[in-house]
């Protein structure tokens, strides 16, 4: 079965600081890869999505960038994070079915 | 413009009556649909899916949803709900051929004894 790893759980973070948050997919191949911002009692807004190595679609034009430099890991990046950027973000991954990470809570301050 | 909608943003029930969520989308093609469950600060688990097929897809848990192409609905559906039960659920759909990965704003549901 597949499994995503996302960390770290949470994190604290001053304005203007860069931002790299890491997810790793097991038990499958070339999954489709996708990066979710969760706001407070607010729906998931798709940040990115690949379907392969080095292929990354915007969704949302934003302070964010996302990496896929191995078939299974998607970096979620910031080289100067906003107040704004602070939410739940959740990294998910799969072939037929997307499967979630435990989310990252980042709150910037 | 492409959407899915949930339009139930809270929902309370008592413990032991049946639930319906619903979920409407309004894509061009039939979408593969999902329905996802969150507890709060977790990450979403998926509870079933609809790609094709018997439109009365089971899930886990307990959970059904029906597929009806004609009212481009896809509403979750259990018969007896538990206290276990309570949490944020979501309804999700991916464009046949596209890769995108799209979620309603969420339905929250209470439980009361």
């Amino acid at each position: 079965s597949q499994t995503i790893h996302q960390w770290p759980a949470t994190l604290v973070q001053p304005v203007g600081s860069p931002l790299s948050l890491e997810c790793t997919v097991e038990g499958t191949s070339n999954p489709n890869l996708y990066w979710y911002r969760q706001a407070a009692g607010r729906g998931l807004q798709l940040l990115f999505y690949s379907v392969g190595i080095g292929q990354i679609s915007s969704e949302v034009p934003q302070n964010l960038s996302a990496s896929r430099p191995q078939d299974r890991q998607f970096i979620l990046s910031s080289k100067k994070l906003l107040l704004s950027d602070s939410g739940f973000y959740l990294c998910a991954g799969g072939r037929t079915e997307a499967f979630f990470g435990q989310g990252t809570r980042l709150t910037v301050v | 413009a492409q959407s899915v909608t949930q339009p139930d943003i809270h929902i309370t029930v008592s413990e032991g009556a049946s639930l319906e969520l619903r979920c409407n989308y309004s894509y061009g093609a039939t979408p593969y649909l999902f329905w996802y469950v969150q507890s709060p600060g977790q990450g979403l688990q998926l509870l079933l899916k609809y790609f094709s097929g018997d439109t009365l897809v089971q899930g886990i848990k307990g959970f059904e949803a029906e597929f009806k192409r004609s009212q481009s609905s896809f509403n979750l559906r259990k018969p007896s709900v538990h206290w276990s039960d309570a949490a944020e659920y979501f309804c999700a759909v991916v464009i046949t051929g596209a890769n995108n990965l799209f979620f309603g704003t969420g339905t929250r549901l209470t439980v009361i004894p």
